[in-house]
């Protein structure tokens, strides 16, 4: 069964000090790693797609990587807006079923 | 282009009652799936339909039923509430059913049973 782990369960930031967010994954296969911001009562936002170790993609002052056990969301000088929790998800496409299943996040709040 | 949109917004039922949920997928976007996100916990997937069809489900009981119609737009259906079931519930919508097609989220029913 695919499992996704996503630590630390809350994290505060000053604004300007940069951290990173783990997620580690038990998937037979990834066939993509997904990571989402979702604020206060609203549906996740894309932020990026994973799909092989090695692999980076950057948005703004985000940075999402992945090895085969783990991916790591960096966050470089974080301001205010940047609270929010971050989720992680991996897509499973055993059985017929294509779906993602997702870690409980990880609550950031960047304090000015 | 129109993102994905869901109604209602809110919803207060009361145990053992039905509920219908709603959701519109973005244009051109053929695949819905549905997730129940509990407070505090990630979205946990439910069922998927791709060109009016279930295309998979979760761990969620027969209770728990949807429909997908031809213009791709889509209802979640749960009979008999229980009180575990209040939660937000999120609809995606994608082009197709692979990983390389993003899944777009809408802004999610919150649904309380009392």
């Amino acid at each position: 069964e695919d499992q996704v782990t996503q630590s630390p369960e809350a994290l505060r930031l000053q604004e300007g000090e940069s951290s990173s967010l783990n997620c580690s994954y038990t998937v037979s296969g990834l066939r993509g790693l997904f990571w989402y911001r979702q604020d206060p009562g609203k549906g996740p936002e894309f932020l990026f797609t994973l799909y092989s170790a090695g692999e980076e993609k950057e948005k703004e002052r985000l940075k999402a990587t992945l090895t085969k056990k783990e991916s790591f969301l960096h966050i470089t000088a974080p301001k205010p807006e940047d609270s929010a929790t971050y989720l992680c998800a991996v897509f499973n496409s055993g059985a017929g079923s294509y779906q993602l299943t997702f870690g409980k996040g990880t609550k950031l709040s960047v304090i000015p | 282009e129109t993102g994905v949109t869901q109604s209602p917004t809110h919803l207060i039922k009361t145990r053992g009652q039905q509920v219908t949920l709603r959701c519109s997928s973005q244009s051109g976007h053929n695949t819905v799936s549905w997730y129940q996100q509990a407070l505090g916990q990630g979205p946990q997937f439910i069922f998927q339909y791709y060109r009016e069809e279930e295309n998979g489900r979760g761990n969620f009981p027969p209770r728990f039923s949807g429909l997908q119609f031809p213009n791709y737009s889509s209802e979640l259906n749960v009979n008999a509430l229980e009180l575990d079931d209040s939660a937000l519930y999120l609809c995606a919508s994608s082009l197709g059913q692979s990983s390389y097609n993003e899944q777009f989220f809408g802004p999610g029913t919150r649904l309380t049973v009392l």
